[in-house]
């Protein structure tokens, strides 16, 4: 079946360093591919997403590649933030299920002043 | 405001008791989904509906229940039967179009002592 697997966290950096959180997938159809973020106590928030091969998402300075030949959708950002300290998740959706999202355990970051 | 609503935030239960978590949406979505978070092990879906008067069962559905009476409602009743009931529980719903990116409500913490 489908799964995305992704960096296990916690990832702590310093503010201004630059982030990346891998992330790659199986699926047996055509995903789409999302980022989402969730901060202490919240439900999540769509970050980014990119729905075909080579298309790339970008949000708030986040930065994501749908990669078909490495089946990887890495996260970036130049610069973090403390306001970045979030966990972040990985997710696809396959219309070959078309019901679900898949969702990544999820990478815990840590961002240090 | 078109949001996703869950009441209350908190909740606390005796063991042994049923409890039913409260789920809204004015955003005119289809689908509707429930997922438990536990510290460390991602979301788990629990139970999702389509449509009214329809739902399927998720990865964890044993010691749930769920109904789809109204498109806006879909309410989570955790019950005895479910061993380990204290979790984060989150709500979403997708508008059901081919990009199934998810709107997540809240979220209610369940503690069951």
């Amino acid at each position: 079946g489908d799964s995305v697997t992704q960096m296990e966290g916690p990832v702590t950096l310093s503010e201004e360093a630059f982030l990346t959180i891998n992330c790659t997938y199986t699926a047996t159809g055509y995903p789409s591919l999302f980022w989402y973020v969730q901060y202490p106590g919240e439900g999540l928030q769509l970050l980014l997403k990119a729905t075909k091969a080579d298309d790339k998402g970008s949000n708030k300075g986040f930065e994501a590649t749908y990669r078909k030949e490495t089946t990887s959708f890495h996260l970036e950002k130049g610069s973090v933030q403390v306001s970045d300290s979030a966990v972040y998740f990985c997710a696809l959706s396959d219309l070959v299920w078309d019901d679900k999202i898949i969702f990544g355990k999820g990478t815990r970051l840590h961002i240090l002043p | 405001d078109g949001g996703i609503t869950q009441s209350p935030k908190y909740l606390f239960r005796k063991e042994g008791q049923n409890v039913t978590l409260s789920c809204e949406q004015n955003l005119n979505h289809d689908a509707m989904y429930w997922y438990r978070q536990d510290p460390g092990q991602g979301l788990r879906l629990i139970y999702y509906s389509q449509i009214v008067n329809d739902f399927q069962k998720g990865d964890i559905a044993e010691g749930y229940s769920v109904s789809r009476e109204k498109k806006e409602s879909f309410p989570l009743t955790v019950t005895s039967a479910q061993k380990n009931p204290t979790a984060f529980y989150l709500c979403a719903t997708t508008p059901g179009t081919s990009v199934y990116e998810q709107y997540f409500g809240p979220g209610t913490r369940l503690t069951v002592t």
